[in-house]
């Protein structure tokens, strides 16, 4: 079965505290890895897709890469207003919808 | 673009009422699904459709739930009758294209929550 799982569920940083989150997938034939923010009472807003194994994306203070089994989201002196859940999901090669993960929920303070 | 819009944003109902949720995709998008998210679960496809043509219901958990497409601007998921379990935050989204390139992300709306008493 097709699955995603993302660690740490929670993840408290000081301002300027750099760090990473974790996605792993066991998904047959991947299409695609992406990443997604949720803010609180939003729907979650497209941050990244990536492809291949190797790969990197990067945008403002977040840098997301691929391994054949994992993914991180790499975040550089975060700050306030980075507080979110990161989402992750995969797409197999069957489907057309999105697994996603259950999220890792970040708090920034200054 | 106003996006993907939702109504309503919150829903309180009684066990045993009807529930519509609304979504209103953004123009031009073929494909178009519903999620629910919970603490629980997180997010699931319930179903989605393309070129308002329901492909995949296989996430829509009883006979209880049912969603429409009667064209492509505007979409309904219906639960008569609903349950307390069925309280969550249900999202719709639209992407044009499948999902397998850069240009064709998910755009979500911001999701209506259910409450069911």
């Amino acid at each position: 079965e097709d699955q995603v799982t993302q660690s740490p569920e929670a993840l408290r940083l000081q301002e300027g505290e750099s760090s990473s989150l974790n996605c792993s997938y066991t998904v047959s034939g991947l299409r695609g890895l992406f990443w997604y923010r949720q803010d609180p009472g939003k729907g979650p807003e497209f941050l990244f897709t990536l492809y291949s194994a190797g790969e990197e994306k990067e945008k403002e203070r977040l840098k997301a890469t691929l391994t054949k089994k994992e993914s991180f989201l790499h975040i550089t002196a975060p700050k306030p207003e980075d507080s979110a859940t990161y989402l992750c999901a995969a797409l197999n090669q069957a489907g057309t919808a999105l697994i996603f993960g259950k999220g890792t929920t970040l708090s920034v303070s200054s | 673009d106003a996006g993907v819009i939702q109504s309503p944003r919150h829903e309180v109902t009684e066990m045993g009422q009807e529930v519509t949720l609304r979504c209103k995709p953004i123009s031009g998008h073929d494909y178009l699904f519903w999620y629910r998210q919970t603490m629980m679960r997180g997010l699931e496809l319930l179903i989605y459709f393309n070129n308002n043509v329901p492909i995949d219901d296989s996430g829509m958990p009883e006979d209880r739930f049912s969603a429409k497409m009667p064209n492509a601007s505007f979409s309904t998921l219906k639960i008569q009758p609903s349950e307390p379990r069925d309280s969550a935050v249900y999202f719709c989204a639209s992407s044009f294209g499948r999902q397998s390139s850069y240009n064709s992300p998910l755009h979500f709306g911001n999701g209506t929550r259910l409450t069911v008493t």
